[in-house]
């Protein structure tokens, strides 16, 4: 299974400020997946991204609030935008490199906005 | 879309014998993953099973799948100290392959 590289691991971040992270993958894989988990919750898809096009949102999670990239098949980055403390979560991305394995999780990052 | 639920909290005694249950809603349900999540850690998979098939065992892992009553298990035989975690049942079930998740039920291994 595929190998994922997310940082930053966690960070503060003062309200209404905006952070990057990113997420790189050992081998080239077709869709990325970030996800949310809020304390003491579980996962909740914020999108898909896939190289080449616009990211695609669920319910709920906006481009202008959570823009994503993907420049190529191995990286992508998801800005958290004008943070408030609500923010405050885990956010992690995936990859699905085959039924047989699952999708493979990053680390997560662990946002706290004071 | 997927509705998962799975009990919130489970107390076991190291040596015996865990059972987490997870419930769903779509039939169409293809592929069921165990998660499990230690405390600041990220996901690991632990194990799956396909749709077509009613258990699946993996050393001291049990995967049941009762396709009927949209009911799976992961039965985790001699439980350790080491299994104190959140464990998540996940359930890919449209075409995209996007992954529905339960709430999580953390369980707590006693001596």
């Amino acid at each position: 299974s595929a190998v994922i590289s997310q940082k930053p691991s966690r960070d503060i971040c003062q309200r209404g400020t905006s952070l990057t992270i990113q997420c790189q993958v050992d081998s080239q894989v077709t869709m990325m997946f970030w996800y949310r988990q809020q304390p003491g919750q579980s996962l909740t898809l914020i999108a898909t991204a896939n190289q080449g096009s616009e990211a695609t949102y669920e319910s709920g999670f906006v481009i202008d609030k959570f823009p994503i990239s993907r420049p190529n098949l191995t990286f992508s980055t998801l800005t958290v935008s004008n943070m408030s403390p609500e923010d405050s979560s885990i956010y992690l991305c995936s990859v699905l490199t085959g039924f047989n394995y699952g999708y493979t999780f990053g680390s997560g990052t662990r946002l706290t906005v004071v | 879309g997927e509705d998962v639920e799975q009990s919130l909290f489970l107390s076991v005694r190291e040596g015996d014998s865990s059972v987490i249950n997870c419930t769903y809603t779509d039939s169409s349900s293809t592929y069921l993953y165990w998660y499990k999540q230690e405390p600041g850690a990220g996901l690991q998979l632990l194990t799956y099973i396909f749709s077509n098939m009613d258990m699946k065992q993996d050393q001291r892992l049990t995967v049941l799948l009762n396709k009927k009553d949209k009911h799976l298990s992961l039965r985790i035989a001699d439980t350790q100290t080491g299994d104190s975690a959140i464990y998540f049942c996940a359930i890919i079930s449209d075409s995209w392959g996007k992954l529905q998740f339960g709430a999580g039920t953390q369980v707590v291994v006693t001596p």
